[in-house]
């Protein structure tokens, strides 16, 4: 069964660093997202983007944040200046989209814990 | 705006016995409603949801949740709980045509021999 996947599983950085989380969704899917659940915390959405182009975005994916479908395959998010508070664990989620039948599911990655020191 | 709120972020139940989760949704419109299940060291997968088509409705590994817009409420069940259920259950929403699914915070299942 297709899967959406996700590097590195875990990732250490320090605060001020940049890092990239990638994700490669399902092949036949059109749109992206990221998400994230901070430990204790509920999974929150940061961004969906189709078409290459961000569609909606949250409040949390502020100007430090940026994804990028740099081929036809991967879809990263790119952390520029990491703090403490962006440890979390990240998860990529894909879907075909909204069909004639409705609503398409999101099909998640097993996630990126990143931890920031 | 949307919000989904779980009743207890653990939940304790024999092997054998029925398993209930409690999942309430703000909406005024009935939104698209999912179960996500997360294992261990796992990511999130989908173990049902509802689109208006049935409001009964029956997903993976014997679960099953029944939307009540009466109660603005989408409980999971199933009949009898199992070991292998021991895991996180998220309860998610998205609204109409919206982009995003909003989660809520989620309820651990325990499973007690």
């Amino acid at each position: 069964e297709p899967e959406v996947t996700q590097t590195p599983s875990h990732q250490v950085t320090q605060m001020g660093q940049e890092v990239i989380l990638r994700c490669v969704p399902i092949s036949n899917h059109l749109y992206f997202y990221w998400y994230r659940q901070i430990l204790g915390q509920k999974v929150e959405f940061l961004v969906s983007f189709y078409n290459n182009e961000i569609s909606e975005k949250s409040e949390i994916f502020d100007d430090q944040f940026s994804v990028e479908r740099p081929d036809g395959s991967n879809f990263t998010l790119k952390i520029r200046s990491t703090k403490l508070e962006d440890s979390a664990m990240y998860f990529c989620a894909s879907s075909e989209g909204w069909g004639v039948a409705g609503v398409g599911e999101q099909y998640f990655g097993p996630g990126t814990r990143l931890t920031v020191t | 705006a949307q919000s989904v709120t779980q009743l207890g972020s653990h939940v304790s139940v024999s092997e054998g016995a029925l398993v209930l989760l409690r999942c309430n949704y703000s909406s005024s419109v009935p939104p698209y409603l999912f179960w996500y299940v997360q294992y261990p060291n796992q990511g999130l997968q989908l173990l049902l949801k509802y689109t208006s088509a049935a409001t009964l409705v029956k997903g993976i590994n014997g679960f099953e949740a029944e939307f009540k817009k009466s109660e603005t409420s989408f409980h999971l069940t199933k009949p009898s709980a199992h070991m292998s259920d021991a895991a996180e259950y998220f309860c998610a929403a998205l609204e109409n045509r919206d982009d995003k699914i909003i989660f809520g915070k989620g309820t651990r299942l325990h499973i007690l021999p």
